[in-house]
């Protein structure tokens, strides 16, 4: 069973819309992140959150924004789609301190802007 | 600032052949350095980390890598692959300050012929 689910798979949007990518762990850890991978582009770090907190933010631009209701949750909400967000965004968690950097990634949600 | 590259894009190899997927890495600082696989429609996995002592070492499924800071590499290799082994393999560098945060390579996709 997949310890790291992401919602949905697949996500087909609009410009100017708006969406919400899912990501719950079951893996217990304090740590959760998000990164993306667009097309010809390597996977890129975009947020860490550890213990519901946001840590760091590499992402320029305010139309994402992280949001974490529960320990193990932390959704992507991205505002005022544009083509170039068109991407596979990969949740992943660790936990936190020493072992910070092994990461566990869920399956990623492929988003498609038109 | 980090960065990674891994030269070839593509690999291909036969069932039982021997394999070595290359990774020159940059970092300021002694870097921490991973190799994760992506199987078809799945999330990265760890294979193998590496932080410090013996450079060469040993990851899941048969697979090791070498650690060579005169060289600024970290090859990944295995004596003799399997068709299952045919995934995209990443290369990521971390400054190891506990923030979870890795700098990727493009990823290398290997095709292993039956």
């Amino acid at each position: 069973d997949p310890k790291i689910i992401q919602k949905p798979k697949y996500l087909v949007a609009v410009t100017g819309s708006e969406k919400i990518l899912i990501c719950e762990q079951y893996l217990g850890h304090n740590a959760m992140y998000w990164y993306r991978q667009s097309a010809k582009k390597p996977l890129e770090f975009m947020f860490s959150y550890s213990y519901q907190k946001l840590m760091d933010n590499q992402t320029a631009s305010s139309r994402f924004q992280p949001q974490s209701s529960k320990k193990n949750h932390l959704d992507l909400q991205i505002t005022a789609l544009k083509p170039d967000d068109s991407a596979t965004y990969f949740c992943a968690s660790s936990l936190p301190g020493t072992s910070a950097e092994t990461l566990y990634f869920g399956s990623g949600t492929r988003l498609t802007v038109l | 600032a980090q960065s990674v590259t891994q030269p070839d894009a593509r690999v291909t190899v036969s069932e039982g052949a021997s394999l070595q997927l290359r990774c020159k890495y940059s970092s300021s600082v002694t870097p921490y350095l991973f190799w994760y696989v992506q199987y078809p429609r799945q999330g990265l996995q760890l294979l193998l980390k590496y932080y410090s002592g013996d450079p060469v070492v040993q990851g899941v499924n048969g697979f090791e890598a070498e650690f060579s800071k005169s060289n600024s590499s970290f090859h990944l290799r295995k004596a003799s692959v399997h068709w299952s082994d045919s995934a995209v393999y990443f290369c990521a560098v971390s400054s190891g300050a506990n923030t979870g945060k890795l700098t990727f390579g493009h990823g290398t996709i290997l095709r292993v012929h039956p």
